[in-house]
């Protein structure tokens, strides 16, 4: 299976301020096409997961554009701009390339 | 809109069995692939598996083989998840996802959850 490490595993971020996350996969996630099969979501509390950026890098419907994602291969990061109180919550990578698909550990991004 | 409806939390005794569902709506049921996710209590979230209801495929990830059956009645645009005999580990929530059209490992749209609680 492939491994997917977080880190930090706890973010604590004050409003207006930027926040970026890591994820690292124990093997390329970059297919033949392309495309990096790398996905983030965010769990708000007592919610169900969200889909925010697909394919490494790509916004999905209705995201805020402070939410970006960037990397390739192994090396992935989700930026927010500006961090805002509704952001707040746990965010997990995810890889899709293969079955089984697998989860980072979880970053829970907190407000100061 | 797509909807991914759940059926209610439940609560069993180890060695009972269990089937939950999850009633799609809003899209083509039988265009896109749909799963199950398990969040164990406080925990991070495990794929268990996928079901294509065009042709019934289906991928299991290792972990949960032979442990689950995923099913679709198609008729009525629902999964299912099921346990021959629950074990107090299976405590967890059970969360359904529809995968995107382009590509079947990734969940775009995901269900309320269902709250499964096995205890003697």
């Amino acid at each position: 299976d492939i491994v997917m490490t977080q880190s930090p595993l706890s973010l604590p971020v004050t409003p207006g301020e930027p926040a970026s996350i890591s994820c690292k996969s124990s093997q390329s996630l970059l297919h033949s096409n392309g495309n990096n099969y790398l996905d983030w979501y965010l769990q708000k509390p007592g919610k169900s997961p969200q889909l925010l950026i697909y394919l490494g890098s790509n916004r999905a419907s209705g995201v805020p554009d402070r939410f970006s994602g960037s990397g390739s291969g192994t090396d992935f990061t989700l930026k927010i701009s500006r961090v805002e109180a509704e952001d707040v919550g746990v965010y997990y990578c995810m890889h899709a390339l293969q079955s089984p698909v697998t989860f980072g550990q979880g970053t829970r991004l907190e407000i100061k | 809109e797509v909807q991914l409806v759940q059926s209610g939390a439940e609560v069993k005794k180890p060695g009972e069995s269990l089937k939950i569902s999850c009633k799609g709506s809003g899209y083509s049921f039988t265009s896109h692939w749909i799963g199950w996710v398990r969040q164990l209590p406080g925990e991070g979230l495990e794929w268990m598996g996928i079901f294509y209801p065009g042709n019934s495929d289906t991928r299991y990830s290792p972990s949960f083989q032979g442990q689950v059956t995923i099913s679709v009645d198609k008729s009525i645009s629902t999964a299912y998840l099921q346990w021959i005999s629950l074990k107090a580990s299976d405590t967890a929530i059970y969360y359904c996802v529809r995968s995107s059209l382009d590509w079947g490992y990734r969940p775009d749209y995901w269900g309320q959850g269902t709250l499964v609680t096995v205890s003697s």
